[in-house]
């Protein structure tokens, strides 16, 4: 059973850097895909973008220039950091895997984890 | 981008009714594998999204065949031959033609 487990500061104060883990656990991740994507309290969901097992990226245009993700192999473990951060970044951060196969469709998700951007 | 629109917002259903929600996209999913792009999800209250159609009308493993879902290039319909109680949630589609992948805004199911 693939389970996927977001970790991070719930709070970030504005300006600073959000910095986020997902721990895959039940498979490895290479092989795949693995996105991540936010939900601001009460509103719908925003892809952020995905990064493959090999280290290659695509990021949504709206959040590049503040966006890194990275994966560590041995720890079975991809990563997101978001700069400088305002109130507007407020939101539950999950990180999904993608299907094998055609599509980008994600099979497995984290159960999310609420970052507060807030001094 | 590409702009997904659902319809309606907000639908009150009752249990072992039917029910289905509509997805409008501005530009054909259709990929020159014959497949299209759009995937459909629900949400379960204080829940993370779950998968329960890929490709526009594959089930996803574990779903009940009461869920199905078609749709052309750019017209899409999930639909539910018998609403329960369990169905409750947001139901969002989400185009993965191209990057940046979008979702539509959800459609809340209630009973």
């Amino acid at each position: 059973q693939v389970q996927l487990q977001e970790s991070g500061p719930g709070l970030v104060k504005p300006s600073e850097t959000l910095s986020l883990t997902c721990t895959v656990s039940g498979d490895s991740i290479s092989g795949y895909y693995w996105t991540w994507i936010r939900q601001p309290p009460g509103k719908g969901l925003e892809w952020i973008g995905y990064i493959h097992y090999s280290g290659s990226t695509n990021y949504n245009p709206s959040l590049k220039s503040r966006l890194t993700m990275s994966v560590d192999t041995s720890r079975n473990q991809v990563s997101l950091n978001l700069t400088s951060v305002t109130a507007a970044d407020t939101a539950v951060y999950y990180c999904a895997r993608r299907k094998t196969g055609y599509g980008a469709t994600f099979d497995y998700w984290g159960q999310g984890t609420l970052v507060t951007v807030s001094s | 981008d590409i702009v997904m629109t659902q319809s309606p917002l907000s639908l009150p259903v009752t249990p072992g009714e039917p029910a289905s929600i509509s997805c409008r996209s501005s530009q054909n999913l259709l990929h020159t594998n014959a497949y299209k792009y759009l995937d459909w999800y629900l949400q379960r209250p204080g829940q993370a999204p779950q998968l329960l159609i890929y490709l526009s009308y594959i089930r996803a493993s574990g779903v009940p065949d009461r869920f199905s879902g078609s749709g052309s290039g750019t017209d899409f319909t999930l639909k539910i031959s018998r609403v329960e109680a369990e169905d409750v949630g947001v139901y969002y589609c989400m185009q993965t033609l191209q990057t940046p992948y979008t979702f539509g805004q959800g459609t809340k199911l209630d009973i």
